[in-house]
């Protein structure tokens, strides 16, 4: 099956400064791209969604300016988040519909705290 | 897309079978029964999915209702490996084009 990466896995910043989140498609072009949240205990959350070439979309509550995402190729999209806080501290998720089979791929995951 | 409702949490014996109930009444004709689940601080795995049909595979079996308002995802035999929180997702994409939309899901325990 389709592997989707991401870098960092875990990530520790300082509040005020900015983080970038990679999550790449090893294996094949990634039209979509879709980041999620999760806090602690709680389900996923969709962020945004981002299609290569074009500017993301995101959903309602979430800052564009403050999580910039970047799709420029097939196999990257990139998250950053801009002057974090604590309350940014989550588990970020990419995920991606693939090659269009019937599942979704999902990266592993990234753990950012911010203190 | 159709709520879901999953019991909160199970346990299992290791080596047992687990059976997660999905409660999907609202489900509409052409959505599909997703499942998914979520290793501590990973990112979500497919597992398997059906529109009306009962489904098997490597990793587990979905019954699906015949009025399709609920199914069972069925470990027939959990490992310890098998922790994890289990979402029932129903969508019409098929999970190939749009975002999942994810509930609180099941965590299931399996105990040695």
């Amino acid at each position: 099956g389709a592997v989707v990466s991401q870098h960092p896995s875990w990530v520790i910043c300082k509040s005020g400064t900015s983080v970038k989140i990679e999550c790449r498609s090893l294996d094949f072009q990634a039209t979509t791209m879709f980041w999620y949240r999760q806090f602690p205990k709680q389900s996923l959350m969709l962020m945004a969604t981002s299609n290569e070439g074009s500017k993301a979309t995101y959903e309602q509550g979430v800052e564009k300016d403050k999580f910039l995402i970047n799709h420029a190729s097939l196999t990257l999209s990139t998250l950053t988040v801009t002057s974090a806080h604590p309350e940014d501290s989550s588990f970020y998720i990419c995920s991606t519909p693939g090659d269009g089979t019937y599942e979704q791929y999902f990266g592993p995951g990234t753990r950012l705290t911010v203190t | 897309d159709a709520k879901t409702t999953q019991p909160t949490s199970m346990d299992c014996a290791e080596g047992r079978a687990a059976n997660l109930p999905c409660n999907h009444s609202t489900i509409s004709g052409n959505e599909y029964v997703y499942w998914y689940r979520q290793i501590h601080s990973q990112g979500p795995q497919y597992i398997i999915h059906g529109l009306k049909n009962n489904e098997t595979n490597e990793m587990a079996s979905l019954i699906i209702t015949e009025d399709r308002k609920s199914s069972t995802l069925i470990l027939p035999h959990a490992t310890l490996r098998d922790t994890a929180v289990y979402y029932c997702i129903v969508t019409t994409y098929g999970g190939s084009q749009g975002n999942l939309i994810f509930g609180k899901g099941t965590k299931l325990s399996v105990k040695p």
